[in-house]
């Protein structure tokens, strides 16, 4: 039943070694967005993708990349990760992006050792 | 700058009370808003939503009100039960396909 799936729920990196997360999801729908959500706090957006047309906030930092190679499927690259990454990682679709809510994942736990 | 806010962090309550958790708003140019639950290690859940075109949408269990006048909206939960017990967000569509989230508020049932 799962609709937005995130993989893996934990992950764990050494300081500047990348990782990649992933998100699929199973409604079709044209927009994909990336929060951070840190403990105790509400989610952050950092970007997100509209069909194939990428939209980044802009005090996302450079080290947070995307890719969505295709409509089901859209990954957060982080280049090197620092302790100040460690969060949890929530991806959302929606239809078009208009007047409807978000449909998020249980969300990715990334740690920094 | 502007921002969606609540007004309590935390919000403790017996089981069977009616819980009701507030949200201020100051963009007066938004025109829909979204409640969530998250429970422990999982993503937002969408519970409700109205538009600015509404005053009130109830669904089951849980009524969500909008003062336009104030930049006021509440969501309203009936016989609270344990199982409610979450952080709730209040979400702002500020602009196309993009949402705000207020600083969320924790909701703990007590037996």
């Amino acid at each position: 039943d799962a609709m937005v799936i995130q993989n893996p729920r934990y992950q764990v990196t050494q300081f500047g070694k990348p990782v990649t997360l992933s998100c699929s999801q199973t409604l079709n729908h044209n927009v994909m967005y990336w929060y951070q959500q840190k403990s105790s706090q509400a989610p952050k957006l950092l970007f997100h993708y509209y069909d194939k047309d990428f939209n980044n906030e802009a005090d996302t930092p450079d080290n947070f990349q995307s890719r969505r190679p295709n409509t089901s499927f859209c990954f957060l690259d982080i280049r090197s990760p620092g302790l100040g990454d460690a969060a949890m990682y929530l991806c959302a679709t929606s239809r078009d992006g208009g007047r409807q809510p978000q449909h998020f994942g249980d969300g990715t736990r990334l740690s920094i050792l | 700058g502007e921002s969606v806010g609540l007004h309590l962090p935390t919000l403790s309550v017996q089981e069977g009370d009616n819980s009701i958790i507030n949200c201020a708003y100051s963009n007066s140019a938004s025109d829909y808003f979204i409640w969530y639950k998250q429970e422990s290690g999982k993503g937002p859940q969408f519970i409700i939503d109205i538009r600015s075109n509404m005053d009130k949408r109830q669904g089951q269990r849980v009524t969500v009100l909008l003062n336009k006048t104030v930049k006021h909206l509440s969501l309203q939960i009936a016989a609270t039960q344990p199982g409610d017990s979450a952080v709730y967000f209040c979400a702002e569509n500020r602009s196309f396909q993009k949402l705000v989230f207020g600083t969320g508020t924790r909701l703990l049932v007590s037996p």
